[in-house]
């Protein structure tokens, strides 16, 4: 059965700063989604990744994927107000002949000014 | 262009009482399901359909009951509340369930048992 982790739970960190948040996943899988939730919202696609090696960017924000770590990773560079909120890695369970799409528990990002 | 569209917004029910949760969406996508989310929970997948006619659970079906007659239309039924589903609910699609597209949620049900 899958399981999806997200570390850490919740990040408070200032301007300006790095840091990355981990995905990581028990089962074989080839596709991996972020996402992001503003407070009292829905969900925003932010990134899919589809093969081993993938990396995505989007202005101060990149995501990879190594499939044979089952590992996933969005990294914040110079981090701004704009960017607090909460964000989710999904993996879908296709590759093991079952059609789920299984959500972390999310990271809850607070960006101090 | 509507997107993925749920109703009610909200919703009070009592304990015992039963409703459907309506989600629709007009992209005409194979791939739709359901999602509760609870503080420090996540979302969490309650049923899923790959097409018309074809569903399957999720990792917390009981308490809830899907149909997919029609590609549009995916809707949950709660058959009888009880306080444990007090719950935002999201819908969610895509084009396929193998695709290479996210999936696009609705704007959630925010439902409340007593």
């Amino acid at each position: 059965e899958l399981k999806v982790e997200q570390n850490p739970l919740f990040l408070s960190m200032q301007e300006g700063k790095n840091y990355t948040i981990y995905c990581n996943y028990s089962t074989t899988s080839d596709r991996l989604y972020w996402y992001r939730q503003d407070p009292g919202k829905s969900l925003e696609s932010l990134f899919v990744l589809l093969s081993n090696g993938a990396v995505k960017q989007e202005g101060r924000l990149m995501a990879s994927l190594d499939t044979k770590a089952r590992l996933s990773t969005l990294h914040i560079t110079a981090a701004v107000h704009d960017l607090s909120a909460t964000y989710f890695c999904a993996v879908d369970d296709g590759m093991n002949r079952d059609d789920k799409i299984i959500f972390g528990k999310g990271t809850r990002l607070h960006i101090l000014p | 262009n509507a997107g993925v569209t749920q109703t009610p917004k909200f919703q009070v029910l009592k304990t015992g009482q039963s409703m459907t949760l309506q989600c629709a969406q007009d992209m005409n996508h194979e791939y739709m399901s359901w999602y509760r989310q609870d503080p420090g929970m996540g979302l969490r997948l309650i049923h899923y359909s790959v097409g018309a006619g074809i569903t399957d659970q999720g990792e917390v079906p009981n308490g809830y009951n899907v149909s997919r007659s029609t590609t549009e239309d995916f809707p949950l039924r709660l058959l009888s509340a009880a306080p444990s589903q007090t719950s935002v609910y999201f819908c969610a699609s895509s084009y396929s369930h193998r695709g290479r597209q996210p999936q696009h949620f609705g704007d959630g049900t925010r439902l409340s048992i007593l």
